[in-house]
This record gives C-alpha cells, sequence and structure tokens, in this order.
C-alpha cells in the first residue's frame, strides 16, 4: 500500500473484553513499532519488531499486552481483559531498514475507548 | 533508560523564527529525530541528525550537539499551517523514544 494502515480505525469495548489492533506496515519495510499516544503525549513506546522478531518489549505496559507479526509483514497488538485506563490512541509506524537511520512512517491510528 | 525534555508549548508570530530545544539522557545515542504533528494527524518525519552540527531543509533547520546531550529544531518564516506539535525523538539499536512533545502557537 502507499503507507502504513492500521484498523479498526476507533474501537469501543466493555471492560474486561479482549481486543486485536492490526497494522500492516509499508511494503518491504523490514521494522514495525507500536506506540501508544495519550493526547497532548508524545508517542510512548511500547514494542517493536525487526522482521517478524520481536526485539524489544520493554513499553508493554503489563502481561495483558502483547504483539505479534509472524510473517514479517502484518502485525497484530492484543489487549486482553481491558481495562479503562488502556483508552488511547494506539499508533503503528514501520522503517524501511534496520541500523543507521531512516524516518518513521506513522499510521493514523487505532482510538481504543474502554467503557 | 532514556528521557527527553522539551518546553511544553511556545508562541511566535507568523513571519518570525523560533527555537524548540531538546536535551536528552540516554545511555547510547543513534541521532536526534524531529517529527511534526498536527491535531488529529499522525507524527510525520521532518529532520534528522547524526553528526553535530546544523542540517537544513528549506525553512526548518536541526542542530545537534553531541557532547551537550542536546539538539534544537528551528523554523523560519512562520506560517500559520506551522502551528502543530513537535516532538524530538532518539534511536538507539533501533529503539525509538519520543519527548512529551511542544505545542507551537503561531499569532498572526
Amino acid at each position: 500500500g502507499a503507507g502504513v494502515s492500521q484498523s479498526p480505525r476507533y474501537k469501543v469495548t466493555k471492560r474486561g473484553q479482549d481486543v486485536a489492533l492490526r497494522c500492516d506496515p509499508i511494503s518491504g519495510h523490514v521494522s514495525l513499532y507500536w506506540y501508544r499516544q495519550a493526547l497532548g503525549q508524545g508517542p510512548e513506546f511500547l514494542t517493536y519488531f525487526n522482521y517478524e522478531a520481536q526485539q524489544d518489549k520493554s513499553g508493554l505496559p503489563n502481561d495483558r499486552f502483547s504483539a505479534e507479526r509472524p510473517e514479517g509483514s502484518i502485525s497484530t497488538l492484543t489487549i486482553q481483559r481491558t481495562e479503562q485506563r488502556d483508552s488511547a490512541m494506539y499508533r503503528c509506524a514501520s522503517r524501511a531498514n534496520t541500523g543507521g537511520y531512516n524516518e518513521q512512517f506513522f499510521g493514523p491510528g487505532t482510538r481504543l475507548t474502554v467503557l | 533508560g532514556q528521557s527527553l525534555e522539551q518546553p511544553s508549548e511556545v508562541t511566535a508570530v507568523e513571519g518570525a523564527i523560533v527555537q524548540i530545544n531538546c536535551t536528552y539522557q540516554t545511555s547510547g545515542f543513534y541521532g536526534l529525530s524531529w517529527y511534526q504533528q498536527h491535531d488529529g494527524g499522525a507524527p510525520t518525519f521532518l529532520s534528522y541528525n547524526a553528526l553535530d552540527g546544523l542540517e537544513e531543509t528549506g525553512r526548518f533547520s536541526s542542530f545537534l550537539s553531541r557532547s551537550d546531550s542536546y539538539g534544537y529544531l528551528l523554523l523560519q518564516e512562520l506560517q500559520m499551517k506551522d502551528s502543530a506539535s513537535y516532538f524530538c525523538a532518539v534511536g538507539r539499536d533501533d529503539k525509538i523514544i519520543f519527548g512529551k512533545g511542544t505545542r507551537l502557537h503561531i499569532l498572526p
């Protein structure tokens, strides 16, 4: 695709439900990142992948959060037993290569609301 | 760990020049980048500095001093469309951490 896409764009769920957020990076991009962004704040690092390997998950808030990228392309961020404090914008970004620097391209985000 | 500090808000006049500072603490350093985010939009890349000095891209310039763990974004000839939030970010081993952002208000 032309850019990073995320689905759904909006998700409203009840406390205690599981949710799965999807990220489709730019074709061929090696690195994929997940961030959470509160209103008026910067993107908060959650985890990232190079190809299918999860390189760092130190930003995941607790064990209810998990992410996978099984084929090195599409990624899913799963939140189990959602809580109201999980409500936020979840953003995905991809980079063309590892090492050195190349810019991150961000998707439009998924706005999660937990009631 | 890694942390970044930048002012929460800056106000400037249309047509003027504004500088947004960023200081960082990191156990490793890969480069300092800047992103712009308009309300309701996604962050978009502006510039990157891996080495000390000034990088210029049109009306925007970015500076880095690795010895001072400091950088800034300079916006010249401000336009109303530059009203946005600006984030500095540091990278280490492909892990990229963002600051909390500076909200730029532009007065006509």
